[in-house]
């Protein structure tokens, strides 16, 4: 099993503004997932983060708006830069080995 | 595109019942289903993960089956708790990422 740190666990920021959060894992994995989870929606994956190169994005995630960074095999993070209200979401990070892993969660409200 | 749908979106019931959760995906072409638990606020925890040849899976009080055919999955609580009360997901794994439902609201009144 992997044991993944998230910090921070909430934060309430301004519009206009960025946050970037982080994630820790207890062992070394290829890929970490950043996904997003709107009130009352299922979980949406931003983008898949391999150490080394460059994320991968899903359709309707750009590299300017959710910027990540993936400096080795155990720590990724992922800003949200220029948050607006529709921004408030969850953000969890995950990784796979064999079953799923999350991290806390980072809940965000932008005001 | 694969999709994923729980049913029902909430449930509440007394303790002690025995209660059945439904989860049912358009694509049969999968790797593996996993059940997790949401609490409010928090991230996932996972419960169970049946391969996709794999009928069901076992864990305490929680069973967990898949039909790949139907594309159909339930995972049955046993004599629920108060402390089972969650938000309860599934994912699906296959040529893409994961593919999650919106979950079903679980609430178990004492």
């Amino acid at each position: 099993s992997a044991v993944i740190s998230q910090k921070p666990s909430r934060d309430i920021c301004q519009r206009g503004t960025s946050l970037t959060i982080q994630c820790q894992v207890d062992s070394q994995v290829t890929m970490m997932f950043w996904y997003r989870q709107q009130p009352g929606q299922s979980l949406t994956l931003i983008a898949t983060a391999n150490q080394g190169s460059e994320a991968t994005y899903e359709s309707g995630f750009v590299i300017d708006k959710f910027p990540i960074s993936r400096p080795n095999l155990t720590f990724s993070t992922l800003t949200v830069s220029n948050m607006s209200p529709e921004d408030s979401s969850i953000y969890l990070c995950s990784v796979e080995q064999g079953t799923a892993f999350f991290g806390q969660g980072t809940r965000l409200t932008v005001v | 595109k694969q999709e994923v749908t729980q049913i029902p979106a909430a449930l509440s019931v007394p303790e002690g019942e025995n209660l059945v959760l439904n989860c049912s995906f358009t694509d049969s072409a999968i790797y593996n289903l996993q059940w997790f638990r949401q609490d409010p606020g928090k991230g996932l925890t996972s419960l169970l993960l049946i391969q996709s040849s794999q009928r069901e899976q076992t864990s305490g009080r929680l069973n967990a089956s898949l039909d790949k055919s139907s594309g159909r999955s339930t995972l049955y609580i046993a004599a629920s708790q108060p402390g089972d009360s969650a938000t309860y997901l599934c994912a699906v794994s296959g040529n893409t990422p994961l593919v999650f439902g919106k979950g079903t609201r679980l609430s178990v009144i004492a």
